[in-house]
């Protein structure tokens, strides 16, 4: 069965500290990997793709498909990187993401 | 129109009434979901719409919810008899080509049954 498995429901740091949200999957093919991050009182959107290994807001996620992960992570946090984290994955001949149950990053000044 | 449109954002309705949730996806977006949010929980997907297939509802909890989509424009999520544990953030999403490039995120009906 698909299932994404966010570990931590919080996680806090302290600005400039670096971040790592862990992300794990199960998944029998090659699924696509996301990340979405809700902002306070903001709707959810898209970060990141896997696909398209790109850094946004510096922030960066590389799927291992040995350890079945997709962990985001970022050098040096930010106060304004303080928000809900969700990763998400699909494949196959379905279009439905499937979603973790969230990480809330907060970061400390 | 510019974004995912919701309405209402807000609904408290008593245990046994029926509700209709309302969508408006992006102009031309061709595929719209409806996902469910309990309260500490991850979005659980209920259904899905791609152009004039048959809809994805593997992922409705029971007969209680339906939802219907006019063409590739308003969809509505109608629950039956609600229920309490029916009380969540429903959200609704489109997609331009139905390929999980992205989805854009409406923000959501808050729905709370007494």
């Amino acid at each position: 069965a698909q299932r994404v498995t966010q570990p931590e429901k919080l996680l806090s740091v302290f600005k400039g500290a670096p971040v790592e949200l862990k992300c794990n999957y199960s998944y029998s093919g090659s699924p696509e990997l996301f990340w979405y991050v809700q902002y306070s009182r903001q709707r959810l959107q898209l970060l990141l793709r896997h696909i398209s290994r790109e850094s946004i807001k510096g922030f960066t996620a590389d799927l291992n498909k040995g350890e079945t992960s997709f962990h985001l992570k970022k050098p040096f946090a930010q106060e304004e990187d303080s928000a809900m984290y969700y990763c998400a994955l699909t494949g196959g001949a379905t279009n439905k993401l499937i979603f973790g149950t969230g990480t809330l990053l907060a970061v400390q000044p | 129109g510019a974004g995912v449109s919701q309405s209402p954002s807000n609904k408290v309705t008593e245990k046994g009434k029926d509700v209709e949730l309302r969508c408006d996806p992006i102009s031309g977006h061709t595929a719209l979901y409806w996902y469910r949010q309990r309260l500490g929980q991850g979005l659980e997907f209920l259904i899905y719409f791609q152009g004039n297939s048959a809809p994805d509802k593997s992922g409705l909890p029971s007969d209680r919810f339906s939802a219907e989509r006019t063409g590739e424009s308003v969809s509505t999520l109608t629950i039956q008899r609600t229920q309490q544990e029916d009380s969540a953030v429903y959200l609704c999403a489109s997609s331009l080509t139905g390929k999980t490039y992205g989805y854009t995120f409406g923000s959501g009906t808050r729905l709370t049954v007494v």
